[in-house]
């Protein structure tokens, strides 16, 4: 099976704008997180998708938004970019996630905002 | 917040000596915690996993260990490899929500 697959690899962005990360998912995967990790807070859970709906969130304002497709595809948003918003920017599925699963991370996004 | 910590940012061991990577946790409601290594320019990769209904769970050269009174687990390699030498997360998640919250990583290197 190919794994978690994400778009683009890397992204350089100016304050103010939006960006949109794409994650594919590993075939048959229904469920995708997206977690953001920085240098001095290591990974941080940002939101989960599950069959097209957020099922759960982390504390990440409202600016981080993301959605899924029905193919389980999942993309992120960020809008109004902030400089604080640098970070490396991962997928990870499972098959239904559940608390036992295994999650698989793509390569991550690494975005740049200067 | 952080409700997972990893204290050591590095470890350096020799080949074919135990490396020990520890974690602490503070939310008792985490039942389930997972060991992740990293390569550079890679995602993280899963390496072991423990339910909070066992102390100890044994795969190969690796060992977690869970200690809940004190909310403490370990990671042992043994013997450790230069191939190991990589980041080491931990992780745990709540099954209140799902969330998976993860240390800051500790840098393992193993030295030939």
């Amino acid at each position: 099976k190919a794994g978690v697959t994400q778009t683009p690899r890397y992204l350089i962005k100016t304050r103010g704008q939006q960006v949109t990360l794409s994650c594919s998912p590993i075939s048959g995967h229904r469920s995708v997180s997206w977690y953001q990790q920085t240098p001095g807070q290591g990974l941080q859970f940002l939101f989960e998708y599950f069959s097209e709906t957020q099922r759960n969130k982390g504390n990440f304002p409202g600016r981080f938004s993301g959605r899924q497709f029905s193919n389980s595809r999942s993309e992120m948003n960020v809008s109004t970019l902030e400089l604080g918003d640098s970070a490396l920017y991962l997928c990870a599925s499972s098959s239904a996630g559940a608390l036992q699963e295994t999650q698989y991370f793509g390569p991550g996004t690494r975005l740049l905002v200067l | 917040d952080q409700q997972v910590k990893q204290n050591s940012p590095s470890l350096s061991v020799q080949e074919g000596r135990i490396s020990i990577l520890n974690c602490d946790y503070t939310n008792s409601m985490f039942d389930y915690f997972l060991w992740y290594k990293k390569y550079p320019a890679e995602g993280p990769t899963f390496l072991i996993s423990i339910s909070s209904i066992k102390d100890k769970n044994e795969d190969g050269r690796f060992t977690v260990f869970l200690n809940k009174s004190a909310k403490h687990l370990s990671l042992h390699i043994v013997p450790s490899q230069p191939g190991d030498s990589a980041v080491y997360f931990c992780a745990a998640r709540s099954p209140l929500n799902n969330d998976m919250r993860f240390g800051a990583g500790t840098r393992l290197t193993v030295k030939p």
